[in-house]
């Protein structure tokens, strides 16, 4: 069974641009769920989508948003970028609510995104 | 609200122990443990739910405190695979499904 993917794995873009980041869930799982790493403070939870609604929510300003399609794939989205948004972006997907019983949650690879 | 991770890195020999602990202020429901290798996606460890029982994988096996908000992961024998960040997801009591992740711990096993 193939894994989560991201796409792109690498990207650089400049300050006030807007990025979206892409998600394919591993085949049969309905929930994405996307966080913010950076050195020093771990995974920060962005959002959470299932069945194309979204379930929970980090703190993030509004700059940050999400949706996810019928086929459960998922894309982020940061508008106007700042350089403190330089981080390595993952989704991770589950077959139901992440967090829910013994739920469990499968990462990608992460899109590093560096914002100059 | 993110759990406390403690130690924050631990060096060892090949054959050492190690205990990476996570502690939540507020109750907890479920411990999600991870690693994660430099540049490799986090991989799924274990689950720990609250009145469960301590679970086990290889050598790697973790404990739920439940008097304490309290989970802890316990490297045994350790390999050279086992270096990587540790990271513990806390599920919350209180119907919050959302998984809180804590700072990490890098672990390092030398020869």
């Amino acid at each position: 069974k193939a894994g989560v993917t991201q796409t792109p794995r690498y990207l650089i873009k400049t300050r006030g641009q807007q990025v979206t980041l892409s998600c394919s869930p591993i085949s049969g799982h309905r929930s994405v769920s996307w966080y913010q790493q950076t050195p020093g403070q771990g995974l920060q939870f962005l959002f959470e989508y299932f069945s194309e609604t979204q379930r929970n929510k980090g703190n993030f300003p509004g700059r940050f948003s999400g949706r996810q399609f019928s086929n459960s794939r998922s894309e982020m989205n940061v508008s106007t970028l700042e350089l403190g948004d330089s981080a390595l972006y993952l989704c991770a997907s589950s077959l139901g609510l992440a967090g829910v019983g013994e739920e469990t949650q499968y990462f990608g690879p992460g899109t590093r995104l560096l914002v100059l | 609200q993110q759990p406390v991770q403690s130690p924050q890195a631990v060096i060892l020999r090949e054959g050492e122990d190690a205990v990476i602990n996570c502690s939540s202020s507020k109750a907890l429901y479920s411990v999600h443990w991870y690693r994660q290798k430099h540049g490799e996606a986090p991989v799924f460890l274990m689950i720990l739910l609250k009145g469960g029982e301590q679970k086990g994988h290889e050598k790697i096996s973790a404990s739920f405190n439940e008097k304490k908000q309290q989970s802890s992961l316990y490297l045994t024998a350790s390999q050279l695979s086992y270096s990587g960040t540790y990271f513990c997801g806390a599920q919350f009591s209180g119907g919050y499904n959302k998984l809180i992740f804590g700072a990490g711990t890098r672990l390092a096993v030398h020869p």
